[in-house]
């Protein structure tokens, strides 16, 4: 069955930097989560999409910024980027059922971002 | 305010063994999602069950099992008879009511020694 897509699955890059982190959904899952999750940590609700709309928005720095276009698929793009922003960011995917959003989460594999 | 608590930081247990990972939560809403995900040293996250909180019921599942009490917040899974491959962070999560997002414990990480 096909999962959540994310690429690049590895990315370096240097501070001040920009980066961008493409996700595609399960077919027919309409909306995407994405979270971030540092060095040991749990991870971090970022911002949500459902049907191109943000539905949610967590602990996101106004550095970042995300969309999802009209095939589902979202980018999130990271600005200026700091060295704390190194961590694995995870999209995931979720099916409406019945109007409202109660379906489980799917993961992709994840973006490991180093920030050097 | 909703919290996930995970108090077990790091467990290790001799495979065979049978080992049980607490979750408490906090939420004031009558209506709420509680998960559990696996995540093994190659950093995706698994998801492994779903309950709602009108669903008391305990759920087996292979080995897996877990114990779902309203009465003190807990949310507890337990793996029988534990081999290696079990070896990974564990996470509890909370969905509340018709948000999407998941509010993650801090992660249980269970060592399983051969």
């Amino acid at each position: 069955a096909a999962g959540v897509i994310q690429s690049p699955r590895h990315l370096i890059k240097e501070k001040r930097e920009t980066a961008t982190l493409k996700c595609y959904p399960i077919p027919r899952h309409d909306t995407v989560y994405w979270y971030q999750q540092g060095p040991g940590q749990d991870p971090q609700f970022l911002i949500s999409f459902y049907e191109k709309m943000q539905s949610d928005k967590g602990s996101i720095p106004d550095r970042f910024s995300a969309q999802q276009f009209s095939d589902y698929h979202s980018e999130l793009n990271m600005s200026s980027l700091e060295l704390g922003d190194s961590a694995l960011y995870f999209c995931a995917s979720s099916p409406r059922m019945h109007g409202s959003n109660t379906g489980e989460l799917f993961f992709g594999e994840g973006s490991r971002l180093t920030v050097l | 305010a909703q919290k996930v608590t995970q108090a077990q930081t790091e467990i290790s247990v001799v495979e065979k063994e049978d080992v049980t990972l607490d979750c408490v939560y906090e939420t004031r809403d009558t209506t709420y999602y509680l998960f559990w995900y696996k995540q093994p040293p190659s950093g995706e996250l698994v998801f492994l069950i779903r309950r709602n909180s009108f669903d008391e019921q305990n759920e087996i599942s292979g080995r897996y099992s877990w114990n779902f009490q309203k009465s003190t917040s807990s949310f507890n899974f337990t793996i029988t008879a534990s081999q290696v491959v079990d070896s990974a962070v564990y996470f509890c999560a909370l969905r509340v009511g018709n948000t999407g997002k998941l509010i993650f414990g801090q992660g249980t990480t269970l060592q399983v020694k051969p």
